[in-house]
């Protein structure tokens, strides 16, 4: 099975800020990642897919990038509503794992 | 619009089944595929397992081998999932998921269902 780490587990940030989440697999998974955001009682919202991507109707200020193993998550001009949890999940192969998440609260 | 709608919430005691469905509307359920994913409280996202609707294929985590099982009904588009032999480590929301497109990323998302198992 493909582990996946993601650092920091929390982070406190102000309005405005720019926030970096990093996620690691445990091998290779090529551009197969995938970060979303969550909000305490509610689904998980898709960000960004294949590592980059952004999906339909996210903010532009959520970008991703990386490869292979290392991939990252930025929050530019952090908003109040970017006050959540966000989770990597690796989709390169079955079992689809994903990070423990990192809860980004504010400062 | 796609939607995902799920049964209810599940009080079950140690050692019961529960079986939760997942209606899907807005798309064709046999287009694409449907995982499911639970988050015990306060916990991270764990993946179950996957059915490909259209021919019915599955894959399980290993986690969940020999006590759960996904089946979909297409002529009500709607996906079900089974687990058997309850414990109270399996107080968690379950949530259904739509695969998009031919990846494993997940783009909807159904609202969860609540099973508690409890004594």
């Amino acid at each position: 099975d493909i582990q996946m780490t993601q650092s920091p587990s929390s982070v406190s940030a102000s309005i405005g800020d720019t926030v970096t989440i990093t996620c690691r697999a445990s091998q290779g998974i090529s551009s197969w990642l995938a970060w979303y955001q969550q909000k305490p009682g509610k689904a998980p919202k898709l960000l960004i897919y294949t590592a980059s991507t952004l999906q339909t109707g996210v903010p532009s200020r959520f970008s991703g990038s990386g490869s292979g193993t290392d991939f990252t998550l930025t929050i530019n001009s952090l908003q109040p509503e970017d006050f959540a949890t966000y989770y990597c999940q690796q989709a390169n192969s079955f079992p689809i794992t994903f990070g423990p998440g990192t809860k980004v609260e504010i400062k | 619009q796609v939607q995902l709608v799920q049964s209810g919430a599940e009080v079950k005691k140690p050692g019961a089944s529960v079986k939760v469905s997942c209606k899907a509307s807005g798309y064709s359920l046999t287009r694409y595929g449907i995982s499911w994913v639970r988050q015990a409280p306060g916990q991270g996202l764990e993946w179950m397992g996957w059915i490909s609707p259209s021919n019915g294929n599955t894959n399980y985590a290993q986690s969940f081998q020999g006590r759960v099982t996904m089946t979909t009904d297409t002529s009500t588009d709607t996906a079900y999932m089974e687990l058997r032999s309850l414990r109270s480590d399996d107080t968690a929301l379950y949530f259904c998921v739509r695969e998009a497109g031919y990846t494993s990323f997940f783009d909807y998302w159904g609202q969860g269902t609540l099973v508690t198992v409890s004594s």
